[in-house]
């Protein structure tokens, strides 16, 4: 299994981003798949999850109308479009598979992370 | 949302002592709780899921134990490679929070 995020990078507050996060080594579409912020120096905070066909998707309140999850199945590539990016955006991003096609709740965890990609936000 | 409290927030152990985190759910999440170990600079790695659930190819001195909304991970004997950050994460319901995190250093 690999996952390679991508994307990141500077931007302006108020400005836009699209990370994106490529996978391969396994069925990309019998997973769900989630985006994990790290701000530096800081812990874990879950950002946004997608099921595995796309059609269910979670966010945390702290990014819900900014930001939006999305994949496209036949390239194997999990997406974050980050609009209105604010300063307390800057973290690294991390994209992670999950054990299930939907995971809204029970036995869900994340098997596999790609290795993150930073976004800053700034003047 | 289910606040998810762990302790301590670091410690500074010898190698070979017995390391134990503590994790504490604001409400009964059964035993949806998984641990990650994050090394400096790495992406975290599943360790534990399920409460107890060893992920295949962890080292059995990782163990994870508790349900309801008290749960403990071990390691039973530290080793240097083990320094690393520990997060524990609720996934009884969405957002699945991660708690606070605990640094664990070596004496």
């Amino acid at each position: 299994v690999q996952l390679l995020e991508s994307g990141g990078g500077l931007v302006q507050p108020g400005g836009s981003l699209r990370l994106s996060c490529a996978a391969s080594g396994f069925t990309f579409s019998t997973y769900a798949m989630t985006w994990v912020r790290q701000a530096p120096g800081k812990g874990l905070e879950w950002v946004s999850t997608i099921s595995g066909t796309g059609g269910s998707t979670y966010y945390a309140d702290s990014v819900k109308g900014r930001f939006t999850i999305s994949r496209d199945n036949s390239k194997s590539t999990l997406y974050l479009q980050m609009n209105s990016l604010r300063a307390d955006d800057r973290a690294i991003y991390y994209c992670a598979k999950e054990n299930s096609p939907l995971c809204s709740g029970g036995s869900c965890y994340y098997l596999n992370w790609g290795q993150g990609t930073l976004v800053t936000v700034s003047s | 949302d289910i606040q998810m409290t762990q302790s301590p927030s670091s410690l500074s152990a010898s190698v070979g002592d017995r390391v134990t985190i503590t994790c504490q759910a604001s409400q009964d999440i059964t035993n949806y709780l998984n641990w990650y170990q994050q090394k400096p600079g790495k992406a975290p790695k599943l360790l534990i899921y399920d409460a107890s659930n060893l992920e295949t190819g962890v080292p059995s001195r990782f163990s994870g134990s508790g349900s309801g909304t008290d749960f403990t991970f071990t390691i039973s004997s530290l080793q240097p490679e083990d320094i690393a950050t520990y997060y524990c994460q609720q996934y009884d319901n969405l957002p699945p929070w991660f708690g606070g995190g605990t640094k664990v250093e070596i004496k």
